[in-house]
């Protein structure tokens, strides 16, 4: 089955810091899927990539779908406490499934 | 729109007994839900795909005769942990598809003791 690589596995910032995290895939992805979730919560979904090179913003997130559809990534600008959480990003399989990475555990400090 | 709840939100049950958790879309009809299972500091891992009217599709590694799934209708889907034992307490994540999107629910949280 599909594999997909994240990292870092914990990243502490400075509120006003900006966060990025990474996914990397061994094999070509149809489309990569960004959820966060939240201490105790479920995950929620953020945004789908599907085309090659893709960028597509949300406020202060960025996401990026790298040429050969083979790796993504999630950029927060100025991240805020409310941005506190564990960011995964997910490879969608045939039926659907979903492959996650093993998640970005963001802490923001005040 | 697309709400997916899941019931009971948290379990306790003793070694042996059986569990069985709902997943409901609430408002919209998924022909398709999937069930996660995630332990603390760790992913969520794909247990298996249900498909309403026919049998699940088990993921590698998960006995389908433990983890019963029956998705009986168009809006609800049951997985059943028979026999439970302490090394099967953890987050239990359904999610219902519709369209390209996944709508999860809340989480069952399942302690054996």
């Amino acid at each position: 089955g599909q594999q997909v690589m994240q990292i870092p596995q914990y990243q502490h910032v400075q509120e006003g810091e900006d966060f990025t995290t990474y996914c990397n895939s061994s094999t070509t992805l149809s489309n990569i899927q960004w959820y966060k979730q939240r201490p105790g919560g479920h995950p929620v979904f953020l945004i789908q990539l599907v085309k090659s090179g893709e960028v597509k913003k949300q406020k202060r997130l960025t996401f990026q779908f790298g040429e050969a559809k083979k790796n993504s990534s999630l950029h927060i600008t100025a991240t805020q406490t409310t941005d506190v959480g564990t960011y995964f990003c997910a490879a969608s399989g045939s039926a659907r499934q979903l492959t996650f990475g093993s998640g970005t555990q963001l802490t923001v400090l005040p | 729109g697309a709400v997916v709840s899941q019931h009971p939100s948290r379990v306790i049950c003793k070694s042996g007994t059986s569990v069985k958790i709902e997943c409901r879309s609430l408002d919209f009809q998924a022909t398709t839900m999937f069930w996660y299972r995630q332990f603390p500091k760790q992913s969520l891992m794909l247990m298996a795909t249900s498909n309403e009217g026919s049998k699940a599709t088990y993921e590698q590694g998960v006995e389908k005769d433990k983890f019963l799934i029956n998705h009986a209708s168009l809006t609800l889907s049951t997985l059943t942990v028979t026999s439970a034992h302490p090394e099967d307490s953890s987050f239990y994540i359904c999610s219902a598809r519709r369209y390209d999107e996944q709508y999860f629910g809340p989480g069952t949280r399942l302690t054996v003791t």
